[in-house]
């Protein structure tokens, strides 16, 4: 099966710093999407990003199909943007990397 | 369009019970899928259904798990015989084919 490997596995910030997470695939998919799950287990989709780079205010993601790789941008950094982040990939279902767990301090 | 719905949100259980999980997903979506995670780890994928049919099944799911889906809308998922092991956060999804994936909030098990 497809595997999915997120890196870094954590990740430490201060407030306002930027940061690149970066997720590998072994295979051709038909969909990628980042998800952020907050503190209490739910996951919030960020982009749906089979290809192509897309924005939503200070995160941003690209993902290079044809390299086997995407990246999720988080620019100016909150509190609130601590928590686990996925990618997750689909060849027949969504699979999922282990996961980067990002967190901001004040 | 109130997103995909799970209940209950938590459920504790003595081991050796029955327990079961409802996933309400978005209407217009014709695929819904359950997942499983662990303290620590990614979601892993249990099974799928498109529309009524139950299309495949993760090897994870064993004897003691299982989901229906009828009339292709509600599902649910039960497990038989409850152990420690089960204890896990339980996800529900739904997507048209071909396109994005929306997850419920879970239904957090702890078997004691």
């Amino acid at each position: 099966g497809i595997q999915v490997e997120q890196s870094p596995p954590d990740l430490i910030l201060q407030e306002g710093a930027n940061s690149t997470l970066r997720c590998n695939f072994s295979d051709s998919v038909n969909n990628l999407q980042w998800f952020h799950q907050n503190p209490w287990g739910q996951l919030i989709n960020l982009f749906y990003i089979p290809s192509g780079t897309k924005q939503n205010g200070r995160l941003s993601a690209t993902t290079v199909a044809t390299e086997r790789y995407s990246l999720l941008y988080i620019s100016s950094s909150q509190t609130t943007d601590s928590g686990v982040y996925f990618c997750a990939v689909e060849g027949d279902k969504l699979i999922f990397g282990t996961g980067t767990r990002l967190q901001v301090f004040p | 369009d109130t997103g995909v719905s799970q209940n209950p949100r938590h459920k504790i259980t003595k081991r050796g019970q029955n327990v079961t999980f409802r996933c309400d997903p978005i209407s217009e979506h014709n695929r819904l899928y359950w997942y499983r995670q662990t303290l620590g780890q990614g979601p892993e994928f249990l099974t799928y259904f498109q529309n009524e049919a139950q299309l495949e099944k993760s090897r994870l799911l064993s004897d003691r798990f299982s989901a229906e889906r009828p009339k292709g809308s509600f599902s649910t998922l039960e497990i038989q015989r409850t152990e420690q092991g089960d204890s896990a956060m339980y996800l529900c999804a739904s997507s048209l084919r071909g396109g994005g994936y929306t997850f419920g909030s879970g239904t957090r098990l702890t078997v004691v």
